[in-house]
C-alpha cells in the first residue's frame, strides 16, 4: 500500500461553499497530480506540480486551486462548489519520471 | 498529439482462461507505458510498466505486458485469469514532451467470470 492519504474519504456539502481537499505523500515524492474521475470512467487531470512552488493546470482547471509549500503536501481548494463538482478527486505523487502512487480517493457530493 | 487507446469498454474471460486487454499508443519518442489497476471505491494501483530493455515485462498478480514498437501496442496478459481479477484497467504514458504529465486511456472493464 502507497504512503499517500487523502482527506476527507467522503464530504457532501451545499453549492456555493468553499471546501479543501486535502492530500498528503510520506514517500518524498517531487511530482504530485490532482485527478477527476466519475465513477467507473475516464480520468481528467486538474492540476500537477513539478516541486515545491511550481504548480501547473490540467485539463479541467478552471474551477479550482492548488499550491504546494511542501513537498509532502498538495491541497486542492474549490472556491464555490457546484453540483457538477460532484465526482470522485485523486492525488497521485511520483518520483522524477516513474510510476504514480494513487491515494484512495475523495468523493465528493455537492447538492 | 500523443494519445493512448483501450479500443475495448468491457472484456469478458472464464476463470482459468488468458486474458489480454489491449492498449495502442500515439507519441513522439520512446514512449515509457504503465498499467494500472482499480478496484471499486478504490484508487490506482500501479501493475507494470515499460520504460526500456526487454519487451516483455512482469507485473504484480501474475500479470506481464508485452511493448511492441512496429504496432505501438502494449497489451496487458495473464496467462490464467482469477474472478479477483475483475476490476477496471488503465494504460498510461508519460508525455515525452517534458511536461511530466501522464496520459491515460479510458479504461477497460475485465469481468473474470466463475
Amino acid at each position: 500500500e502507497a504512503d499517500i492519504y487523502q482527506t476527507p474519504r467522503y464530504l457532501v456539502i451545499g453549492t456555493g461553499k468553499k471546501i479543501t481537499l486535502e492530500c498528503s505523500q510520506t514517500m518524498g515524492h517531487d511530482k504530485m497530480y490532482w485527478y477527476q474521475q466519475d465513477p467507473g470512467m475516464e480520468l481528467h487531470l486538474i492540476h500537477y506540480s513539478y516541486g515545491v512552488n511550481s504548480t501547473e493546470k490540467g485539463d479541467l482547471s478552471s474551477e479550482s486551486t492548488v499550491s504546494r509549500i511542501r513537498t509532502e503536501h498538495f491541497p486542492l481548494t474549490l472556491e464555490s462548489a457546484r453540483p457538477s463538482h460532484t465526482s470522485q478527486y485523486l492525488c497521485a505523487s511520483a518520483l522524477g519520471l516513474n510510476e504514480q502512487f494513487f491515494g484512495p480517493g475523495t468523493r465528493l457530493t455537492v447538492l | 498529439a500523443q494519445s493512448v487507446a483501450q479500443p475495448e469498454d468491457q472484456v469478458n474471460v472464464a476463470e482459468g482462461n488468458p486474458l489480454t486487454v489491449k492498449c495502442t499508443y500515439s507519441v513522439s519518442g520512446n514512449p515509457y507505458l504503465f498499467w494500472y489497476v482499480q478496484y471499486p471505491n478504490r484508487g490506482l494501483q500501479f501493475l507494470l510498466k515499460y520504460i526500456t530493455g526487454d519487451n516483455l515485462v512482469k507485473g504484480s498478480y501474475g500479470f506481464e505486458a508485452e511493448f511492441n514498437k512496429s504496432q505501438t501496442s502494449f497489451h496487458l496478459k495473464k496467462p490464467s485469469a482469477l474472478v479477483s481479477d475483475s476490476a477496471l484497467y488503465f494504460c498510461a504514458v508519460r508525455d515525452p514532451s517534458g511536461t511530466y504529465k501522464y496520459i491515460f486511456g479510458t479504461g477497460t472493464r475485465l469481468k473474470v467470470l466463475a
